[in-house]
């Protein structure tokens, strides 16, 4: 149980175009989700905080017009990557928790991000 | 602020030999504490966990005692595989708001 799914793994897009990643909770319900991201040989950084029908939460030095992030169900959070650079290249990585449970959270397997 | 700090790696050990991965952290209140475990290419899996002080939590042979006294949460493992070859991250729970603070992770390799 508990199982977090992403889609795409791994995407290669243009500079200057949008790119749509999608985490979905496939036998549980999230009222809540992160997305982190994750630089090479580096530590996951939290980028938002995403619950269930409400706007997301960002961390300081995300910039929220960048990064739309969308919780429309319980099961579904999306990020969309707007006016991709090469700098927005990396592994971007969702979580989601139970509801009722604020802290454990289940990883999806995560998106590589590369933008040429 | 709350935050992780983990030994640095990588760390190279033959099979069968002792692990122990530092980690301490700074934290208002009493968080909860994690140890993940992400294989090459794959996203991060909860290894172990534990609530309150003085806990122990394990899981395939590893272990992490909660050390509030020391402000520690070191992974030990008695007998390591090739197979634990992996990036081990330490991370802690801030209890009122649920948001995960990670260390910057260690890199463990082992060697037939």
């Amino acid at each position: 149980g508990a199982v977090v799914s992403q889609h795409p793994s791994w995407v290669i897009c243009k500079s200057g175009t949008s790119v749509k990643i999608e985490c979905r909770s496939l036998d549980f319900q999230a009222t809540t989700m992160f997305w982190y991201r994750q630089f090479p040989k580096q530590s996951l950084m939290l980028m938002a905080t995403s619950n269930e029908g409400s706007k997301a939460t960002y961390e300081q030095g995300v910039e929220k017009d960048k990064f739309l992030i969308n919780h429309a169900s319980l099961t579904l959070s999306t990020l969309t990557v707007t006016s991709a650079h090469p700098e927005d290249s990396s592994f971007y990585i969702c979580s989601a928790t139970l509801s009722g449970s604020r802290n454990e959270q289940y990883f999806g397997p995560g998106t590589r991000l590369t933008v040429t | 602020g709350d935050s992780v700090t983990q030994m640095e790696g990588p760390v190279t050990l033959s099979e069968e030999a002792f692990l122990t991965i530092n980690c301490t952290y700074t934290a208002t209140g009493y968080p909860s504490l994690f140890w993940y475990v992400q294989y090459p290419g794959e996203g991060l899996q909860l290894l172990l966990k534990a609530t309150k002080a003085d806990d122990k939590g394990s899981n395939k042979g590893f272990e992490a005692t909660y050390r509030k006294e020391t402000t520690s949460f070191h992974l030990e493992k008695g007998s390591v595989q090739v197979s634990d070859s992996a990036v081990y991250f330490c991370a802690l729970s801030a209890f009122n708001t649920g948001k995960l603070i990670f260390g910057q992770g260690t890199t463990l390799q082992v060697k037939p």
